[in-house]
């Protein structure tokens, strides 16, 4: 089993500011990174898919960074809204399998 | 696209009856479909790969007569707790793998899930 370990395992933050969680995986045998955006009750929703080291990805307020050789991704949200608020998940995939961490659920109050 | 479904979403039943949990592709064709197990705190794991019309690949640790998985056509994949024990109370999800997606790396959709409680 490959670890992958986000954090802060929970954050709390106000309406309008940024912040950003990591999500930390071995540095052997990568093949992708993938993150989620997962709110309660519902599916899982792709937010980024990055490969390549140094790649960064944005979608909107939200955005990622990836690097391969240290192992590590950031995941950034810029003026956060309360609609934000979800568990944002990371999964590194290797050996044709997902590892999941087990996320970072973010509360954003109005 | 790419729209996942799983039924039911919860269910409640007693000890050493047994459970089918249903995973559909809605608007695609899934060859492989995964099931994940979640324990509260922890992270999704894997339990096993199932690819249709072939038997599922079960992950080290996940014992196959318990926890039979059927993927007989492209559409559905079903996983079926047998003899449930409360030690079984978990929340399960499948994701379906479109692999003829854009993206080129075979993007799992995930389905929202099923919660589970053995009594």
């Amino acid at each position: 089993i490959l670890n992958v370990e986000q954090s802060p395992q929970s954050l709390h933050v106000q309406e309008g500011d940024s912040t950003n969680f990591t999500c930390s995986f071995p540095s052997s045998n990568f093949y992708a990174l993938h993150w989620y955006r997962w709110e309660t009750a519902k599916s899982p929703e792709a937010l980024f898919v990055m490969t390549l080291n140094g790649d960064e990805k944005k979608k909107g307020r939200i955005s990622a960074t990836l690097n391969t050789k240290e192992g590590y991704s950031y995941l950034y949200i810029k003026g956060s809204q309360p609609e934000d608020s979800a568990t944002y998940l990371c999964a590194f995939k290797a050996f044709n399998k997902f590892y999941f961490g087990s996320g970072t659920k973010l509360n954003v109050k109005p | 696209g790419a729209v996942v479904s799983q039924h039911p979403s919860w269910v409640i039943c007693k000890s050493g009856t047994s459970v089918k949990i249903e995973c559909r592709s809605l608007d695609f064709q899934a060859t492989t479909m995964f099931w994940y197990r979640q324990f509260p705190k922890q992270s999704l794991m894997l339990m096993a790969t199932s690819n249709e019309g072939s038997k599922a690949t079960y992950e080290q640790g996940v014992e196959k007569d318990k926890f039979l998985i059927n993927h007989a056509s492209l559409t559905l994949s079903t996983l079926t707790v047998t003899s449930a024990h409360p030690e079984d109370s978990s929340f399960y999800i499948c994701s379906a793998r479109d692999v003829t997606g854009t993206s080129g790396y075979n993007e799992q959709f995930f389905g929202p899930g099923t919660r589970l409680t053995v009594l």
